[in-house]
């Protein structure tokens, strides 16, 4: 099955640093990838939608200029969460569609970032 | 996009006893897909059903889904302690925003 690679799992960073994640899909071209984040015991939310080679879709109440998407290729989006705060800390997954079609979304693994 | 409301929000079962969550939604839909995710990780596609299926399969899972009343449910059968996570539906059409709503912790006891 497609497989979404999401770097790295665990990051730890100080107040006021930026921190990059990484969300790759291995074995297909994704078009669309959304990104998410998830607090303890708590259901998905949706922050944003990113389409290859366009800005990013927002969420209402996310901050654009703090959680900056980047999905420069087929294969590949980024978040970037600037000037990180520890109400920031968070787990926080990708997900991306097929470019071939199809309704199903490939999770990446996510990624537990603790701001200290 | 719409988020399903899964039900039970908790289900504790033991081991080959079956489960049963349940799904809802408020408008219509092109297609509904079940999703689990275990602590800490990513979440899975489990199956997805499309609005003119009424039952669908896949190994010990069974899903159904009625549009006139706006629900889903999934069913798994003889469980096993590996099945211990959260499962949510996703109600959509395609190319819409997967959103997700509360989820159901399903607990399965050895």
């Amino acid at each position: 099955g497609a497989v979404v690679s999401q770097h790295p799992s665990r990051v730890i960073c100080k107040s006021g640093t930026s921190v990059k994640i990484e969300c790759r899909s291995l074995d297909f071209q994704a078009t669309t990838m959304f990104w998410y984040r998830q607090f303890p015991k708590q259901s998905l939310m949706l922050m944003a939608t990113s389409n290859e080679g366009s800005k990013a879709t927002y969420e209402q109440g996310v901050e654009k200029d703090k959680f900056l998407i980047n999905h420069a290729s087929l294969t590949l989006s980024t978040l970037t969460v600037t000037s990180a705060h520890p109400e920031d800390s968070s787990f926080y997954i990708c997900s991306a569609r097929n470019r071939g079609g199809g309704t199903e979304a490939f999770f990446g693994q996510g990624t537990r970032l603790t701001v200290v | 996009s719409q988020q399903g409301e899964e039900d039970p929000q908790a289900l504790s079962i033991q081991e080959g006893e079956n489960a049963t969550m349940n799904c809802s939604y408020k408008t219509s839909i092109n297609n509904l897909q079940w999703y689990r995710q275990n602590s800490g990780r990513g979440l899975v596609h489990l199956i997805l059903i499309r609005s003119n299926e009424r039952e669908k399969h896949s190994g010990r899972l069974r899903v159904t889904l009625d549009t006139s009343k706006k629900s889903s449910s999934l069913l798994i059968t003889a469980s096993r302690a590996a099945d211990t996570a959260s499962y949510f539906c996703a109600p959509g059409s395609s190319g819409s925003r997967l959103t997700f709503g509360e989820g159901t912790q399903l607990t399965v006891n050895p």
